[in-house]
């Protein structure tokens, strides 16, 4: 069966710190692989996805960054935080080119930027 | 740009009584999917509707996407503490097939 790790689950990082949110997947091969952040119970804003390795669409400009360095890895950077960057960022894969293929994600990481 | 609204935004009931969720749009999807999510936790997937007018039920819960694939509603019977949480539809993106737009959210929370 697949699963998906996202770690940590709760961070606390001062402003101007780096960010490194890392998430992996297991049981099942090229992945399509989504960063989200949400607001306190709110909605889902897509932040970056990937298709393959090397291959990131960003959605939103901002102060993040993500990287794909393996097929079943997915990684969300910073290299200065800033106030507004806290959140709940949940990573997510799917089974790709299935137009009504669910997200499976995992279980986000809480970031408060102090 | 497809949006999806979702209303109420937040509700809360007691044990027993029946609710509605509704998901709208100005834009037409292929499909909607319904998800709830727990607090600390990521959405899981309830249940993907295809085909408009369709309605599918699971347990107490009752889905239709609406005719003009436009819209959704969640229905809730005899609602149960265990029901709470955030109730989030979604729709493939239009132009691809690797994205999901996602709803507002609608918190609901049940007490005994």
């Amino acid at each position: 069966s697949q699963t998906i790790h996202q770690w940590p689950a709760t961070l606390v990082q001062p402003v101007g710190s780096p960010l490194s949110l890392e998430c992996t997947v297991e049981g099942t091969s090229n992945p399509n692989l989504y960063w989200y952040r949400q607001a306190a119970g709110r909605g889902l804003q897509l932040l970056f996805y990937s298709v393959g390795i090397g291959q990131i669409s960003s959605e939103v400009p901002q102060n993040l960054s993500a990287s794909r360095p393996q097929d079943r890895q997915f990684i969300l950077s910073s290299k200065k935080l800033l106030l507004s960057d806290s959140g709940f960022y949940l990573c997510a894969w799917s089974y790709p080119g299935q137009l009504s293929s669910p997200l499976h994600f995992g279980n986000g990481t809480r970031l408060t930027v102090t | 740009t497809q949006l999806l609204e979702q209303s109420p935004q937040f509700l809360s009931i007691q044990e027993g009584e029946n609710l509605t969720v509704y998901c709208n749009s100005s834009s037409v999807f292929s499909s909607l999917q319904w998800y709830r999510q727990e607090p600390g936790e990521g959405p899981v997937l309830l249940v993907t509707v295809v085909t408009g007018g369709e309605v599918k039920k699971l347990k107490r819960l009752t889905f239709q996407f609406g005719d003009a694939r436009k819209d959704s509603s969640l229905h809730i019977t005899a609602a149960q503490p265990g029901d709470t949480g955030l109730y989030l539809c979604a729709g493939p993106t239009t132009g691809t097939a690797s994205k999901l737009t996602f709803g507002t959210g609608t918190r609901l929370q049940v007490t005994l």
